[in-house]
């Protein structure tokens, strides 16, 4: 199992840029989320799935969106993206909400 | 809703000393964990404490769990240089098994 995997690691966008943070589980996990940290700090929860074609918002969900097509891809989207996006996005699943398996992250830079 | 904290934010110490990181979290949690994050790096899981009483051990680490207080605790042992990191605490809330993470504490060991 290649377990959560996360495209891309880096990415450089301009204010105003959109783009796709990509995550992949091939654990057939029914619960997947979304969160991002920045400097020094700790994770904070965007969004969550708890299954195909059902999603929530988390704790910072403004200037994101998801969708959950499929079991295995929980795709997040920037549009308009702004300095304040600037974090590392970790995507996470889990079975049953027992165990997490994180992605190696996504670092972003909004100039 | 569920907030956690951790103290002390950053913590020097000496190699051969020990020391507890502390947390707190506002609202009742099934289970609470405790992750491991090399710089640059992703989250390692380190422990889940799932009721009342519950002591983990792993190496120089030992966690436990007062769900009564409200208060997990990460007792390091005999520090070495290889467990600086940074150490975070999280509880679990809601039906979709959310993580709400602390601002993490900061470990330096020196030699």
């Amino acid at each position: 199992n290649a377990g959560v995997t996360q495209t891309p690691k880096f990415r450089i966008l301009k204010i105003g840029q959109s783009m796709t943070l990509q995550c992949t589980q091939d654990m057939n996990h029914n619960y997947m989320y979304w969160y991002r940290q920045d400097p020094g700090m700790g994770l904070k929860l965007i969004y969550y799935s708890v299954g195909a074609g059902i999603t929530d918002k988390g704790e910072v969900p403004n200037g994101y969106n998801v969708s959950r097509s499929t079991t295995e891809d929980f795709p997040l989207r920037l549009e308009l993206a702004a300095p304040s996006q600037t974090s590392v996005y970790f995507c996470a699943s889990s079975l049953s909400g027992e165990t997490w398996y994180f992605g190696p992250g996504t670092r972003l830079t909004v100039t | 809703e569920l907030k956690v904290e951790q103290n002390p934010l950053f913590l020097s110490m000496q190699e051969g000393k020990n020391y507890t990181i502390y947390c707190n979290y506002s609202t009742t949690s099934d289970r609470l964990y405790w992750y491991r994050q090399d710089p640059g790096k992703s989250l390692e899981s380190l422990f889940v404490l799932l009721s009342n009483g519950a002591v983990k051990q792993e190496g120089r680490l030992m966690a436990s769990l007062d769900t009564k207080a409200r208060l997990s605790t990460l007792h390091i042992t005999a520090a070495v240089h290889d467990l600086s990191a940074t150490y975070f605490c999280a509880a679990v809330t809601g039906t979709a098994s959310k993580l709400t993470f602390g601002t993490g504490t900061r470990l330096q060991v020196t030699l």
